[in-house]
């Protein structure tokens, strides 16, 4: 199960506060992606990246920011934007870009509202 | 939109009994569908999948089948035990192919 590591593991947010959400993987896998778990609603896909310095919105990008300035290493900011941050998050990574390849989950961040 | 939908949102069997989850998308040219097990407290994991040139694929006791003409794909799992309870989630691509869309899962609880 090891290979892509999401910290922390319980993550609290003030009011107006920005904070990041942090994901590593050693599995040299081109791809990178962020996704929403709310009860109900599936995962939902906030970002993705298929090579350094470059990245897409998903489907639920606003109130988000992103960045992958290296390979191993893809940061979700949740802005003061955000209205309803309180969710679990999930970083996934695949080897290649396709639609078709298997994703590699993390274990998880689970963001509340203070 | 492009989307995916799955039923039923929960499914409750007894152990031994069989499941079905049923998943249906909108976009006709996706061609791969994969299904993920997520169980409590831990990271989704995928359990198997299958492409468009094919209609069926089994994995001992689960089996994924798909009918493209009715844009639907199926998880069947057969003799059921209580490590199968989980949230199962569908997926296919979407946006011309360019990202993956999740079903909204299914909790599936098996009974002893």
């Amino acid at each position: 199960d090891g290979g892509i590591t999401q910290s922390p593991k319980y993550l609290f947010r003030k009011e107006g506060q920005n904070v990041t959400l942090s994901c590593e993987q050693n599995l040299n896998h081109d791809a990178m992606y962020w996704y929403r778990q709310d009860p109900g609603q599936g995962l939902r896909l906030i970002y993705y990246s298929q090579i350094v310095n470059d990245f897409q919105k998903g489907d639920i990008a606003e109130g988000y920011s992103v960045s992958r300035e290296k390979k191993e290493s893809f940061p979700l900011t949740v802005t003061s934007a955000q209205k309803n941050p309180t969710a679990f998050y999930l970083c996934a990574s695949s080897l290649g870009t396709a639609t078709n390849e298997k994703l590699f989950f993390g274990s998880g961040t689970q963001l509340s509202v203070l | 939109g492009e989307n995916v939908e799955q039923h039923p949102s929960t499914l409750s069997v007894q152990e031994g009994d069989s499941a079905v989850i049923k998943c249906t998308y909108s976009d006709s040219a996706s061609n791969y569908f994969p299904w993920y097990k997520q169980e409590l407290g831990k990271r989704p994991q995928l359990i198997i999948d299958i492409r468009s040139n094919v209609g069926e694929k089994k994995d001992q006791r689960i089996a994924v089948t798909l009918n493209k003409t009715a844009k639907h794909f199926s998880l069947h799992i057969t003799e059921t035990q209580p490590e199968d309870s989980a949230v199962y989630f569908c997926a296919a691509p979407t946006g011309g192919g360019n990202k993956l869309t999740f079903g909204t899962g299914t909790q599936l609880k098996v009974e002893l």
